[in-house]
């Protein structure tokens, strides 16, 4: 198993440009999360999704839109760019099942907003 | 709503030394409580869970955590820490009630020296 995939690695965004983040994951998961981490603090959530086509807001969601199409994929869309989205990106997946809620995270996306 | 509390921000600890790391919480049922460890850029990997049961639990890595309902706390230690311990550490909790949001701690570091 690949587990959490992410891509890209690293991308650099002009102010009002949009991306989307990608996320994968390979281990059959319901749940799947997405969290910003900026320097010096913890993960925040921005959106989780519990299944596909259900989504929720977390912590953080402006700025953001996620779709939750097939149990594999979460991704997560920036529409217009701006500075304050500079982190790194990191999502995870979990079981839904009690007892097994373990997270497994990506290895993450860093994003710099110019 | 919960939420989780690191003291320290950061911590020095000499390789061979013992090490303990505090994370306190808020929250009002029996929560799931987490340790994660972060590499230098690198994602989250998950060192050891409580969800119920024993209070003492092991993880991976020779880390082991202490579940202290009467204190809140939930406290990570090892009792001899190797140069290859040094990273960032974060506590989580999880809501029984609120299924898939998680709270991070901001964090702390850990430095190992010679």
């Amino acid at each position: 198993n690949a587990g959490v995939t992410q891509t890209p690695k690293f991308r650099i965004l002009k102010i009002g440009q949009s991306m989307t983040l990608q996320c994968t994951q390979d281990m059959n998961h319901n749940y799947m999360y997405w969290y910003r981490q900026d320097p010096g603090m913890g993960l925040k959530l921005i959106y989780y999704s519990v299944g596909a086509g259900i989504t929720d807001k977390g912590e953080v969601p402006n700025g953001y839109n996620v779709s939750r199409s097939t149990t594999e994929d979460f991704p997560l869309r920036l529409e217009l760019a701006a500075p304050s989205q500079t982190s790194v990106y990191f999502c995870a997946s979990s079981y839904s099942v009690a007892d097994q809620e373990t997270q497994y995270f990506g290895p993450g996306t860093r994003l710099l907003v110019l | 709503a919960q939420s989780v509390t690191q003291p320290d921000i950061h911590i020095t600890v000499s390789e061979g030394a013992s090490l303990e790391l505090r994370c306190n919480y808020s929250y009002g049922a029996t929560p799931y409580l987490f340790w994660y460890v972060q590499s230098p850029g690198q994602g989250l990997q998950l060192l050891l869970k409580y969800f119920s049961g024993d209070t003492l639990v092991q993880g991976i890595k020779g880390f082991e955590a202490e579940f202290k309902r009467s204190q809140s706390s939930f406290n990570l230690r090892k009792p001899s820490v190797h140069w290859s311990d040094a990273a960032e550490y974060f506590c989580a909790v999880g809501a029984t009630d609120s299924w898939g949001k998680f709270q991070f701690g901001a964090g702390t570091q850990v430095v190992v020296t010679p």
